[in-house]
């Protein structure tokens, strides 16, 4: 069964602290993807992928940063988390073959104390 | 720009009605179109998409949606809900080559006995 994995489902935080947030896709994909779930906002893109090592800013990338230094991994950084970033998380993934079809994981929802 | 609107934030229904999820969108050209539902405390699943041909498709657990270019719509459709449909759903839309996908903010469908 193909899966994106992220590595915490809930992580409570202070102020000021960095936070990583982990994904990991076992299905060889090219394309990853961060997004932030609010109610009444939807998804918003915060940063994605095309491929190891390169990275595109979302809609929304201010106070985050990304990593991909091996395919299949994904991280999300948060360098000094504020409250207005509790949230929640999703991580995608994405083959360049089929357009639109993401594959999500479970989510990552952060509060920031 | 692109953008996406669902008009319902909360529907409620009957098990066994039929359900009508609204989206709208905008964009210059001819758009991807895709809906999406999460299930409480999951990440979202790909139900159906739009990218040409026949404008009516079928998706996932008896769910269809019918692209509509006049009115900008594309709306989710299923004759007979169940219990188990009680989601959040999601309509996006995407450019053509790209998998970067504008959200909707959700329709929260809750389903009586």
């Amino acid at each position: 069964d193909v899966k994106v994995t992220q590595s915490s489902r809930y992580l409570v935080k202070r102020t000021g602290e960095k936070v990583f947030l982990e994904c990991v896709q076992d299905m060889d994909h090219e394309n990853m993807f961060w997004y932030r779930q609010d109610p009444g906002l939807g998804l918003r893109l915060i940063y994605f992928s095309y491929d190891v090592k390169m990275k595109e800013k979302g809609d929304i990338p201010e106070g985050y940063s990304v990593s991909r230094e091996k395919k299949e991994r994904f991280s999300l950084i948060l360098e000094s988390a504020s409250t207005n970033q509790t949230s929640m998380y999703l991580c995608a993934s994405s083959s360049k073959t089929r357009t639109g079809e993401l594959f999500f994981g479970e989510g990552s929802r952060l509060t920031v104390l | 720009a692109q953008s996406v609107t669902q008009p319902d934030i909360h529907i409620t229904v009957s098990e066994g009605a039929s359900l009508e999820l609204r989206c709208n969108y905008s964009y210059g050209a001819t758009p991807y179109l895709f809906w999406y539902v999460q299930s409480p405390g999951q990440g979202l699943q790909l139900l159906l998409k739009y990218f040409s041909g026949d404008t009516l498709v079928q998706g996932i657990k008896g769910f269809e949606a019918e692209f509509k270019r006049s009115q900008s719509s594309f709306n989710l459709r299923k004759p007979s809900v169940h219990w188990s449909d009680a989601a959040e759903y999601f309509c996006a839309v995407g450019a053509g080559n790209t998998d970067k996908l504008i959200f909707g903010t959700g329709t929260r469908l809750q389903v009586f006995p």
